[in-house]
């Protein structure tokens, strides 16, 4: 069954460093997400795009966050300068054609930020 | 803005017992998923719920919707075990955009 791959695993990284998340949607989806879940907490929504460009974003997802889907494959969350609160789980997603459809969840990356 | 609240927030149960998690929400949708998470894992969906009276079952889960009551519930039928895990409800809010409850961790005791 296709699925959603997230790289890495675990990231640890110093407060103030710029950090990557790198996703590989499922290959004929259209719309991609990041979510994030503090541990313990809720999951919550941080971006939505298609079309090569944002369509939703969250209150999280301010100026140091950015996504980019840099060729036919790749979905990426960056944040710029990381902070203690941005340890999260961070879970890519996709769906075939709206947020209205089931989403599909990548194993996530656990950021830890020190 | 939409506000979605699940209860109970924690669950120990035994084996072969009933249950049922409510999951309320506060502005009309019609669109709302279940989901299963075992603990340092992704998500994995369970249900999605189209409709008022919609109602799905798989194995000894079973969901349903009630939209005029803003209300979905996932019963839990004889738990096993394997059944041990946090469930989420997610609801499609007006931007069409998934917002989440808190989650029920359920323990399912041997």
């Amino acid at each position: 069954e296709p699925e959603v791959t997230q790289t890495p695993s675990h990231q640890v990284t110093q407060m103030g460093q710029e950090v990557i998340l790198r996703c590989v949607p499922i290959s004929n989806h259209l719309y991609f997400y990041w979510y994030r879940q503090i541990l313990g907490q809720k999951v919550e929504f941080l971006v939505s795009f298609y079309n090569n460009e944002i369509s939703e974003k969250s209150e999280i997802f301010d100026d140091q966050f950015s996504v980019e889907r840099p060729d036919g494959s790749n979905f990426t969350l960056k944040i710029r300068s990381t902070k203690l609160e941005d340890s999260a789980m961070y879970f890519c997603a996709s769906s075939a054609r709206g947020p209205n459809e089931k989403l599909f969840f990548g194993s996530g990356t656990q950021l830890s930020v020190l | 803005e939409l506000k979605v609240e699940q209860n109970p927030l924690f669950l120990s149960m035994q084996e072969e017992k009933n249950y049922t998690i409510y999951c309320n929400y506060s502005t009309t949708s019609d669109r709302l998923y279940w989901y299963r998470q075992d603990p340092g894992k992704s998500l994995e969906s369970l249900f999605v719920l189209l409709s008022n009276g919609a109602v799905k079952q798989e194995g000894r889960l079973m969901a349903s919707l009630d939209t005029k009551a803003r209300l979905s519930t996932l019963h839990i039928t004889a738990a096993v075990h394997d059944l041990s895990a946090t469930y989420f409800c997610a609801v499609v809010d007006s931007n069409y955009q998934l917002i989440w409850g808190a989650g029920t961790k359920l323990i399912i005791k041997p």
